[in-house]
């Protein structure tokens, strides 16, 4: 089977750092996604990482280390819009899914 | 513009009364899937398809059937709807399944069973 484990809440200051981890217990390993999702809407796609390393877009960064089954997104800059919850996603190929997370329910204030 | 287009948006019916949750992309995806979300469980899969005529359960499907007769629909029906299906509904696709192939989701059916 598969296990996602993320913490439930985090909050920050606006212009702060904050990072998020995500471990996971899988077979197949075929990639980990991040997904934002704001309140009562859909996840949106952030960052994909396959291989070992650091992958970074602009404000956001991902992390991933598959060794140790550990991932984490990296928000720099924080701001109000950034409130949401974050989604870490397994692909297990040999099983044909996409596993998520229970997500991280990021609150940023002022 | 591309996009999964899910109706209804907000439903709300009654123990045992049939309904269907309609989902639709414009990608020419291959790769279908319905997800529900409740509160501390996450997002679950509920079917997915592969391709047109090629379906399969997910984690969560009882309860649930869905049909796969075009590329670009995959309809959601609830024959018999309890309480307990009472959750936010999505729908995503994306062109195939594996790698960077990245989910594109609708914009969620909140269905309520009284």
């Amino acid at each position: 089977g598969q296990n996602i484990d993320q913490p439930t809440e985090m909050t920050a200051t606006e212009g702060a750092i904050v990072q998020i981890n995500c471990t996971y217990q899988t077979s197949g390993f075929n990639g980990l996604f991040w997904y934002q999702q704001h309140a009562g809407e859909a996840p949106t796609f952030l960052s994909y990482n396959v291989l070992d390393g650091l992958e970074e877009k602009g404000r956001f960064s991902s992390f991933l280390s598959r060794s140790k089954g550990y991932s984490y997104l990296l928000l720099k800059e924080l701001q109000m819009k950034d409130s949401a919850s974050y989604l870490c996603a397994v692909m297990n190929t040999g099983f044909q899914k996409l596993v998520f997370g229970t997500g991280t329910r990021l609150l940023v204030s002022p | 513009e591309a996009q999964v287009t899910q109706n209804p948006r907000y439903l709300i019916t009654v123990t045992g009364k049939k309904l269907t949750v309609t989902c639709s992309q414009n990608m020419n995806h291959e790769y279908m899937s319905w997800y529900r979300q409740d509160p501390g469980l996450g997002l679950r899969q509920i079917y997915y398809s592969m391709n047109v005529e090629v379906t399969d359960k997910g984690d969560v499907p009882e309860g649930y059937k869905v049909s796969r007769k075009e590329k670009r629909n995959f309809p959601l029906i609830l024959e018999s709807p309890s309480p307990n299906q009472t959750s936010l509904y999505f729908c995503a696709s994306s062109s195939g399944f594996g790698g960077a192939n990245v989910l594109t989701f609708g914009a969620g059916s909140r269905l309520t069973v009284l």
